[in-house]
C-alpha cells in the first residue's frame, strides 16, 4: 500500500528563517511526486512535480527536491504569506488512473 | 483561482437526505477526479473520471456515486447521509489521464447534522 509520511505536522518560524519539510514515501514504482500549498478553507494549489531522483525545481523562495525515499520542500527567508499547510502527494505506477495519495501536510506559520 | 469551480460552496443537510455536488474543469481538461478532505483521513481520493468514463476508484463507499457528462462537468452524488460524512469535497481537473498535474477546485463544505 502506498504511503506518504510529512514531518514535522506544525512549524513555527520567524521571518527570514529558513527550513525545509519532509515528504517520506513508500511506494511501488513512483509515478511523480506532487507538491501543493493548501490555505484554510480553500483548495490545494499546485506547486511542483517531480518525477525522479536528483530533480530539483525552484518558484521564489521555495525549493523542491526528491530522492528515492523522500521529498524536501526547502523555504528560503519565508515572509508570513508563506503561512499554510504544505501537501506531499505520490502517484504510483500500478494504480489504474492518476489518482493521488496525500500525506497529511505539515502546517506552517511565519511570524513577522 | 484554478479555472475549476464548484456548487454550491457550502451545503448543510440531515441525516438520511441525498445530495449532489457539482464540478467544471477547467477548459481543455478532460480528467475530473473528487476527494475528500476531512479532518481525520486528511485528503481522501473518491473516483476519477476521463472523457465521460470512469477512470479508477478509491475508497468511495457504495452510498456515493459520480457521472461525467458529455461538455465534461462532473457531479457527486452523495446518498443516506450520515454525520461522518460532514467534510470538504474537491474537485480537481488534469488535462489527461496521465501523470499531469492536478488542479483543485474551492470545494464544498458538506455539514451533516
Amino acid at each position: 500500500e502506498d504511503q506518504v509520511t510529512q514531518s514535522p505536522e506544525a512549524l513555527r518560524l520567524q521571518e527570514g528563517e529558513s527550513s525545509s519539510l519532509n515528504c517520506s514515501y513508500t511506494v511501488s514504482g513512483l509515478r511523480g511526486l506532487f507538491w501543493y500549498r493548501q490555505d484554510p478553507g480553500k483548495g490545494p494549489e499546485f506547486l511542483f512535480t517531480l518525477y525522479s531522483a536528483g530533480e530539483e525545481k525552484e518558484k521564489e523562495r521555495l525549493k523542491a527536491t526528491l530522492t528515492k525515499k523522500e521529498s524536501f520542500l526547502h523555504i528560503t527567508a519565508p515572509k508570513p504569506e508563506d503561512s499554510a499547510t504544505y501537501l506531499c502527494a505520490v502517484q504510483a505506477r500500478h494504480n489504474a488512473g492518476n489518482m493521488l495519495t496525500f500525506g497529511g501536510g505539515t502546517r506552517l506559520m511565519v511570524k513577522p | 483561482d484554478s479555472g475549476v469551480t464548484q456548487t454550491p460552496k457550502h451545503l448543510i443537510t440531515a441525516t438520511g437526505q441525498r445530495v449532489t455536488l457539482r464540478c467544471s474543469p477547467r477548459s481543455g481538461d478532460l480528467s475530473v477526479y473528487w476527494y475528500q478532505q476531512s479532518l481525520d483521513q486528511g485528503l481522501q481520493f473518491l473516483i476519477q473520471y476521463y472523457n465521460g468514463e470512469e477512470r479508477a476508484k478509491g475508497n468511495i463507499l457504495e452510498r456515493f456515486s459520480a457521472q461525467q457528462f458529455p461538455d465534461l462537468h462532473s457531479e457527486l452524488n452523495l446518498s443516506s447521509l450520515e454525520l461522518g460524512d460532514s467534510a470538504l469535497y474537491f474537485c480537481a481537473s488534469s488535462v489527461t489521464s496521465g501523470n499531469n498535474e492536478q488542479f483543485f477546485g474551492p470545494g464544498t463544505r458538506l455539514t451533516v447534522l
